[in-house]
């Protein structure tokens, strides 16, 4: 595996479920990022973890909750959804949190609340 | 103030043509201004970036254009192709900032 990479690539949960997304990164970076990406709206930050550690939280709603074990995995636990929160999550990458801008973004997760 | 402006929201261009998309911000503190290109499926993916102490860099095909008095930059694509059809995003970034903030998105389609 290369670059950043996401799985599941697509889900589909009721307003009632737990799911998690996962995020693994294999560049050797020290942070990373979670985005949500919806239709005809920019790319919303929601998280940044600097060497382990959340240095942002974009006032994200308590329902998306972060962890970052280590520096090369993210996820994002979900519970009690809306189906305003269907979008594509995305994870990304970078050398260092401040100071190095060059992001690399994965494939994303596609999920939709029902 | 940390909004980036990005226009127009689709765009579309023959085969050949050149294909320009721009953006405005308003913090005179950024400092680094990338474009990403996304195509469906897929996430963005960095194409481009400069900094303001230089009006204009190119890479093959793709130039971006530095106006800093105007705050505003812009991507053009020259000769333009139908595998240049994805979603070109801007993204302005400062010193010691944690995050780029991003322009709204540009879908650029190319018609053969």
């Amino acid at each position: 595996e290369t670059g950043v990479t996401q799985t599941p690539r697509h889900l589909v949960m009721g307003m009632t479920n737990k799911k998690s997304l996962k995020c693994e990164q294999h560049l050797g970076h020290n942070a990373m990022y979670w985005y949500k990406q919806s239709a005809k709206k920019p790319l919303e930050l929601m998280f940044v973890y600097s060497l382990e550690e959340r240095v942002e939280n974009n006032s994200v709603p308590s329902r998306f909750s972060p962890e970052c074990p280590n520096s090369s995995h993210l996820f994002l636990h979900l519970h009690t959804l809306q189906p305003e929160d269907s979008a594509l999550y995305l994870c990304a990458s970078s050398q260092d949190p401040i100071g190095s801008y060059e992001q690399y973004f994965g494939p994303g997760t596609r999920l939709t609340v029902t | 103030q940390q909004q980036v402006k990005q226009s127009p929201q689709s765009l579309i261009v023959q085969k050949g043509g050149i294909s320009i998309i721009n953006c405005a911000y308003e913090n005179t503190a950024f400092d680094y201004f990338p474009w990403y290109q996304q195509f469906p499926g897929k996430g963005p993916a960095l194409l481009i970036a400069i900094r303001p102490d230089v009006s204009e860099k190119k890479e093959g095909r793709f130039t971006i254009s530095f106006n800093k008095s105007a705050k505003q930059f812009s991507l053009h694509i020259m000769d333009s192709q139908p595998g240049d059809s994805a979603t070109y995003f801007c993204a302005a970034s400062m010193e010691g900032a944690q995050k780029l903030v991003f322009g709204q998105g540009t879908r650029l389609t190319i018609n053969p």
